[in-house]
């Protein structure tokens, strides 16, 4: 498999509890990024890696949320203390150097918060 | 400010028949990328076409092309021949390379139907 992935796929927590995703872009992509789309809207950009550094955040990426890439491969996303608010399908992409205009998405972790 | 506007919430479409899906935008870099993605009911984001705001030329990619006017600030996607697989939401979304640095903001979509 070739494509981006993320896990887990579907996550159900209650509210305040802590949760991590996990995105394996495609492997030679240097570049990656998180979005969060809720019901009805486009994805919203939240933080873009190059390599591992971090070279851009969201406001929309609170204190609550973190997002690290340590080798510069597989990201995580973590957001604490979770909230109903925080209810959202969370999305990654990546892209290449050379082609940096075309981002591949992954099919995102849906996250509910009850 | 950077915006992308799409104001038709759904639009149907008869099969094999053509259809335009509306984009606007607002950036004041000069320098930025244009794009639309599919979204199917299965939710993965599937990238469909790109357009440079220094492309002469208007972006097409099979039966997608991109009808682009820079004066108007305005990227359509228009969609030839539509097939039942066609049924989806589309977004454009747009990514201004200086002053909007690596985000990519996306518009609020525009669900299609196709009928057969």
């Amino acid at each position: 498999d070739t494509g981006v992935s993320q896990n887990p796929r579907h996550k159900i927590t209650k509210r305040g509890q802590n949760v991590t995703f996990r995105c394996d872009p495609i492997s030679e992509h240097n570049r990656l990024y998180w979005y969060r789309q809720t019901l009805g809207q486009g994805p919203e950009f939240l933080t873009y890696f190059q390599n591992e550094a971090q070279l851009e955040k969201s406001r929309l990426l609170s204190d609550r949320f973190s997002a690290e890439r340590p080798k510069g491969s597989f990201s995580t996303l973590e957001i604490q203390r979770t909230e109903q608010g925080d209810s959202a399908m969370y999305l990654c992409a990546s892209s290449s150097d050379w082609n940096e205009d075309e981002q591949f998405f992954g099919p995102g972790t849906r996250l509910t918060v009850l | 400010a950077q915006k992308i506007t799409q104001t038709q919430p759904g639009m149907f479409v008869q099969e094999k028949e053509a259809v335009t899906l509306d984009c606007t935008y607002d950036t004041s870099d000069q320098s930025y990328g244009l794009f639309w993605y599919k979204q199917p009911s299965s939710g993965e984001m599937i990238f469909l076409i790109y357009q440079g705001s220094y492309d002469e030329q208007n972006a097409t990619e099979g039966r997608y092309s991109l009808n682009f006017q820079k004066a108007r600030k305005s990227a359509n996607l228009v969609i030839s021949a539509s097939q039942l697989g066609d049924s989806a939401m589309y977004f454009c979304a747009m990514r201004a390379k200086y002053t909007g640095g690596f985000k990519t903001i996306f518009g609020a979509g525009t669900r299609l139907f196709v009928k057969a």
